[in-house]
C-alpha cells in the first residue's frame, strides 16, 4: 500500500464545475504539499500546508491532520487547469532530504 | 526567468554507455535533488545533495551517482545505462531552513531519457 495515495486517479470535467481532488496518507507528516505537472512536464508547487486551508485564485488546498486527509478543490474550472495534480507529504523524520513522499498523481482533464 | 534549468532535456542513449544529466541553479540554494519519474509511480528520489561535496543516496539510487562541486551544479551519472533506466529526470532544489520559501521545492523543466 502506498503511504500517500490520490483519489480519483483520472477525472474528466465540464468548464466551470468545482473540482475536489483527493489525498490521504499513512505516515506522519509534518507538512503536505500540492504540485501542479503541466503536459509540457513543468512541474509547480501549489500549495504547502500543514494545517487548515489556504487559498490562491480558484484553488483552495484543505488537510485535516487528524484525519490524514488532504484536498485540492478547484472553482470555476477552466481548460487550462487541465494537468497533472501531485501531492507529497514530507515525512516527519525528513531530516535534510526532506523526504517527501509523493503520490502517483491525478491526471484532470477540463473540456470546453 | 528559470532559476534553475537541466541538461540535456532530451537524450536517447544505447545500453551500456555513460550519461550525465547536469542541473544548474542560479538562486544559490542549499538542497538539491534528483528524482525520477515513471508511469505509475510517484517521483521518486535518487539522491540528494545538501551542500557542496555533501550527498547521500535516495531511495532508488543504484546505478546513479552524484557529484556537487559548486554550489550551483548537480550533476547525475549513469556509468553505465541500462534500460530500466529510461525515465523523465527531474532535477529540484529548495533553500536552507529559515530562509523564505524554506520548505518549497522548485523543479526543473525534467530531462528525458531513453536507453535504447
Amino acid at each position: 500500500k502506498n503511504e500517500v495515495e490520490q483519489s480519483p486517479q483520472n477525472l474528466t470535467a465540464q468548464e466551470g464545475e468545482f473540482i475536489t481532488i483527493n489525498c490521504s496518507y499513512s505516515v506522519g507528516i509534518s507538512a503536505l504539499h500540492w504540485l501542479q505537472q503541466h503536459p509540457g512536464g513543468g512541474i509547480v508547487s501549489l500549495f504547502m500546508l500543514s494545517s487548515g486551508k489556504k487559498k490562491h485564485g480558484r484553488l483552495i488546498a484543505t488537510i485535516n491532520i487528524q484525519e490524514k486527509h488532504s484536498s485540492l478543490h478547484i472553482t470555476a474550472s477552466h481548460p487550462r487547469d487541465s494537468a497533472v495534480y501531485i501531492c507529497a507529504g514530507r515525512a516527519l523524520d525528513g531530516g535534510s532530504q526532506g523526504n517527501l513522499i509523493f503520490g502517483k498523481g491525478t491526471k484532470l482533464s477540463v473540456k470546453p | 526567468d528559470a532559476g534553475i534549468t537541466q541538461s540535456p532535456r532530451h537524450k536517447v542513449t544505447e545500453t551500456g554507455t555513460p550519461v550525465t544529466l547536469r542541473c544548474h541553479q542560479t538562486e544559490n540554494h542549499r538542497y538539491m535533488y534528483w528524482y525520477r519519474q515513471d508511469p505509475g509511480h510517484g517521483l521518486r528520489l535518487i539522491h540528494y545533495s545538501y551542500g557542496v561535496k555533501d550527498t547521500d543516496k535516495g531511495e532508488v539510487s543504484d546505478g546513479y551517482s552524484v557529484s556537487r562541486s559548486k554550489t550551483e551544479d548537480f550533476l547525475l551519472t549513469l556509468e553505465s545505462a541500462t534500460s530500466s533506466q529510461t525515465s523523465v529526470y527531474f532535477c529540484a532544489i529548495r533553500p536552507l531552513a529559515g530562509a523564505s520559501g524554506a520548505n518549497v521545492l522548485t523543479f526543473g523543466a525534467g530531462s528525458r531519457l531513453t536507453v535504447l
